[in-house]
């Protein structure tokens, strides 16, 4: 997982929003993903953006897409104390090919303070 | 249930002991996928099966893991031999389709945390 990167950790107060940030490296990941990983659970998935979308929008969560620069972040905005969880970006590698895998970022974990 | 169930949820063993982990992908599912989630490597992909084709075995740290899906469906993954360092959370994820084209969202099961005392 270390080709893609984010931060370790971030702390924000219930209310406010939620800025996480990812960097890839693959320049041809077609479509990019933000998984949510609650304490003893599995991943869930949260959301995806296609490569060809600069933003996406879904309810409390607005992901923005800078292919320039292979950034990639999530906002979440009135951020809940259940949105407290660690989040995975993640990018798809071997599209068209024999096989999609996940190559996934080394976790944000969102700690949100009542 | 109609999510990916994986068993056990939990499994301690002895160092040099076998281990088979148990993955039931959802339903209709042709695509299914291990990965491996552990303090010192993050997320990694282990091993991918599609169909009937023959499965993707890039990611598999060793000779010692090996993987199996019978029908088309259910998948076990066996690690032989085990080392402390296989201990880890095992992750088993299914999506509709894996390749040719299109790509698909890839759903996860709960894990199985394998400990190696």
């Amino acid at each position: 997982g270390e080709d893609v990167e984010q931060s370790l950790f971030l702390s924000v107060r219930e209310g406010d929003s939620s800025v996480i940030n990812c960097t890839y490296t693959d320049s041809s990941s077609t479509y990019l993903y933000w998984y949510k990983q609650e304490p003893g659970a599995g991943l869930q998935l949260l959301t995806y953006i296609f490569s060809n979308m600069d933003m996406k929008q879904d309810q409390r969560l607005t992901v923005l897409l800078n292919k320039k620069d292979k950034h990639l972040s999530l906002r979440i905005a009135d951020t809940q104390t259940g949105d407290s969880a660690i989040y995975f970006c993640a990018e798809i590698r071997g599209y068209g090919g024999a096989t999609n895998k996940l190559i996934f970022g080394t976790g944000t974990l969102l700690a949100v303070q009542p | 249930g109609a999510g990916v169930s994986q068993s056990p949820s939990n499994k301690v063993t002895e160092k040099g002991k076998d281990v088979e982990l148990r993955c039931d992908p959802i339903s209709g599912h042709t695509a299914l996928y291990w990965y491996r989630q552990s303090l010192g490597q993050g997320l990694e992909f282990l091993i991918y099966f599609q169909g009937n084709s023959a499965p993707d075995k890039s990611g598999l740290p060793s000779d010692r893991f090996s993987a199996e899906r019978t029908g088309g469906s259910v998948s076990t993954l066996t690690i032989q031999r085990t080392q402390q360092e296989d201990s880890a959370v095992y992750l088993c994820a299914s999506s509709p389709r894996g390749a040719g084209g299109r790509v698909e969202t890839q759903y996860f099961g709960p894990g199985t945390r394998l400990l190696v005392l």
